[in-house]
């Protein structure tokens, strides 16, 4: 099955930085990867996605890359805010079929004024 | 529109006990998922629903955990027995239609088990 790896598990930044979270997958069959935002007592929510026909996409602040080849994506928040702090996930599926999303640990973004 | 609404929120309970959890998905929602959340940890999908049919139910305890989606629109999650380790938050989630569309998620039902 799928296995992927998120890196750092937390990450500290000042107000205005930069941060950039990483995931590797395992399985080349993985075509969607989104990226979700889990704030305290909330569920996730998807903050961005892309899919294995392109290499990057971005959203404002927002942007994700795509490495197929070396099989790993990658969410770069520029500008931070303190409401950028919370945990964010990346995840790996499949479509058609049965196939498990599968996430990632997580990251927790702390954002500092 | 309307999220993903769960029920209840927080549950706590003795081991060997049963409970149960209540989802309704936003309207119109074919798929519906419902994930494991441990402490620190990433979801972990349980069981898969494409309208009342199961996609996948291959990470799901089958000896203690059971699904179900009548008439394809809400569902339940049980557990019976619990144990200590099923402490977690479950978090249901739905989606048009099968996994590479966008997935809302519900705030989630934390259990401890005690």
């Amino acid at each position: 099955g799928e296995n992927v790896e998120q890196h750092p598990s937390t990450l500290s930044v000042q107000e205005g930085d930069s941060a950039v979270i990483k995931c590797t997958y395992s399985d080349s069959a993985s075509n969607y990867f989104p990226w979700y935002k889990q704030e305290l007592g909330k569920g996730p929510q998807l903050i961005i996605d892309i899919r294995s026909n392109v290499g990057e996409k971005k959203d404002q602040r927002i942007a994700v890359t795509l490495n197929k080849t070396a099989k790993h994506f990658s969410l770069h928040i520029t500008e931070t805010q303190p409401e950028d702090s919370a945990v964010y996930f990346c995840a790996a599926t499949f479509s058609g079929g049965s196939y498990i999303p599968t996430f990632g640990r997580g990251t927790s973004l702390i954002v500092h004024p | 529109e309307a999220g993903v609404a769960q029920s209840p929120r927080y549950k706590i309970i003795e081991k060997r006990q049963s409970v149960a959890f209540w989802c309704n998905p936003i309207s119109g929602h074919a798929t519906l998922y419902w994930y494991q959340q441990i402490l620190g940890q990433g979801p972990k999908l349980l069981i898969q629903f494409q309208n009342n049919g199961v996609v996948d139910d291959s990470q799901l305890p089958k000896d203690r955990f059971s699904a179900e989606r009548l008439k394809g629109v809400d569902s339940t999650l049980k557990i019976q027995p619990a144990k200590l380790e099923d402490s977690a938050v479950y978090l249901c989630a739905s989606s048009l239609a099968e996994a590479t569309t966008e997935a809302f998620f519900g705030q989630g039902t934390r259990l401890t088990v005690v």
